[in-house]
């Protein structure tokens, strides 16, 4: 079992629905990370949120849209994604946002499937 | 820029070494290492950070050398529940935050 939490483990969804993904950790970590990972790649940065706020949005169209209500939270909005948004997306933590010695701790993604 | 992993995929019998190598083209801060299964989350192997260090694990061990940019993760004894993709991230000056760029990452089989 990880220490990052996400929800749901898989998704379905057509073009037209909207539906959020979850994270949650209760380790006090201060950065918190959306990945998506396509099968056979590595991870590709989405988002990065420091200290509850957006500090890195990797280029990522309108129809993903992120948000951190609190430190242990952090959700992705999905509104209108295509077909090859289809994907595991990995939502992960560490310790601070900055620091050269901080481990990323990875929750087991949410699987989404777009029809 | 993403930095490049080699070799690609590799099996091994159990008991056998091997080595998984990573390579940027830009200045790093540090190296990190993770292992994904199949269907499982990425998981935190070890960081280098800048000055060479060596640092190890049990029988997973890993070097970084600043001047030639690159990394290597060392893997003794193999064991069959070293099986799964390797990962190295590198962090590079001028990232905002804790910008880790994945390489594309090392099929590692480990055989009976």
């Amino acid at each position: 079992d990880t220490e990052v939490t996400q929800t749901p483990k898989h998704l379905v969804m057509g073009m037209t629905n909207k539906k959020s993904l979850k994270c949650e950790q209760h380790m006090g970590h201060r950065a918190m990370y959306w990945y998506k990972q396509k099968a056979k790649k590595p991870p590709e940065l989405m988002f990065v949120y420091s200290y509850e706020k957006l500090s890195i949005n990797e280029s990522v169209p309108s129809r993903f849209s992120p948000e951190c209500p609190n430190s242990s939270l952090l959700n992705l909005h999905l509104h209108a994604l295509q077909p090859e948004d289809s994907a595991l997306y990995l939502c992960a933590s560490s310790q601070i946002p900055t620091g050269r010695n901080q481990p990323q701790h990875f929750g087991d993604g949410t699987r989404l499937s777009i029809l | 820029q993403q930095p490049v992993q080699s070799p690609q995929a590799v099996i091994l019998r159990e008991g056998e070494d091997a080595v998984i190598n990573c390579s940027s083209s830009k200045a790093l801060y540090s190296v990190h290492w993770y292992r994904q299964k199949h269907g499982e989350a990425p998981v935190f192997l070890m960081i280098l950070l800048k000055g060479g260090e060596q640092k190890g694990h049990e029988k997973i061990s890993a070097s970084f050398n600043e001047k030639k940019q690159q990394s290597s993760l060392y893997l003794t004894a193999s064991q069959l529940s070293y099986s799964g993709t390797y990962f190295c991230g590198t962090e590079a000056p001028n990232n905002a935050g804790n910008m880790l760029t994945f390489g594309g990452g090392t099929r590692l089989m480990v055989k009976p």
